[in-house]
């Protein structure tokens, strides 16, 4: 089934520890983000690469980098995990029409907990 | 600051009841808004999106209304089944350059039998 794919489902982290989100996509969107979602807040943006070769900051970018490996992929890492950064982590993608993106579609999630 | 506020925060209602979720928001420059059902576990799916000029935008039994002079919009469900229990999020966006997201914290909607 077309979507957006994202591993692991869970992960248990150690403080300090480090570890990289994946996600792929097979709609051929040019367009991927990174958002995480808290408890009583709204998902926010953690970083996003609106086409292959580029990456730009979103809200939160503090304590993670990205990498846009080709157009499929675009993953997430964690350098050393924080107890603030236990979240449920969402990859999305969408297709890039001039200033506006179409097709929003995200994955089913990372849920991760930093002890 | 673009803020999207959604009540109520959670809701019961029978099934077969019909239902209505409310969306406030002040995004600016408004571009268009997004009604998402989020079930336990997984991502966030895409029911409705309205452009500034779109009143009504139906989804079989979902209907989403949108006034832009009052920057409120209502999410609908008409005959709930077991299967609407999930959180509905409120989404607007904004362009100015690229496209910005601004998400509500969701109505956590419960169907019971």
């Amino acid at each position: 089934n077309a979507g957006v794919t994202q591993t692991p489902k869970f992960q248990v982290l150690k403080t300090g520890q480090s570890m990289t989100l994946q996600c792929a996509q097979d709609m051929n969107h040019n367009s991927m983000y990174w958002y995480r979602q808290d408890p009583g807040m709204g998902l926010r943006l953690i970083y996003y690469s609106a086409s292959e070769g580029t990456t730009d900051k979103g809200e939160v970018p503090n304590g993670y980098n990205v990498s846009r490996l080709n157009k499929r992929e675009f993953s997430l890492r964690l350098e050393s995990a924080a107890p603030s950064q236990t979240s449920v982590y969402f990859c999305a993608s969408s297709e890039k029409q001039g200033s506006r993106n179409y097709g929003y579609t995200f994955g089913s999630g990372t849920r991760l907990t930093v002890v | 600051k673009n803020q999207v506020e959604q009540s109520p925060q959670s809701l019961i209602i029978l099934e077969g009841k019909n239902c209505t979720l409310q969306c406030n928001y002040t995004v600016s420059p408004f571009s268009n808004l997004r009604w998402y059902k989020q079930d336990t576990g997984r991502g966030p799916v895409s029911l409705t999106i309205m452009t500034f000029s779109e009143n009504t935008k139906s989804n079989g039994r979902y209907t989403a209304t949108l006034d832009a002079d009052t920057k409120q919009s209502s999410l609908h469900i008409t005959a709930s089944q077991l299967s609407d229990s999930a959180s509905y999020i409120c989404v607007v966006s904004a362009i100015f350059g690229n496209e910005k997201l601004t998400f509500g914290t969701g109505t956590r909607l419960t169907i019971i039998p």
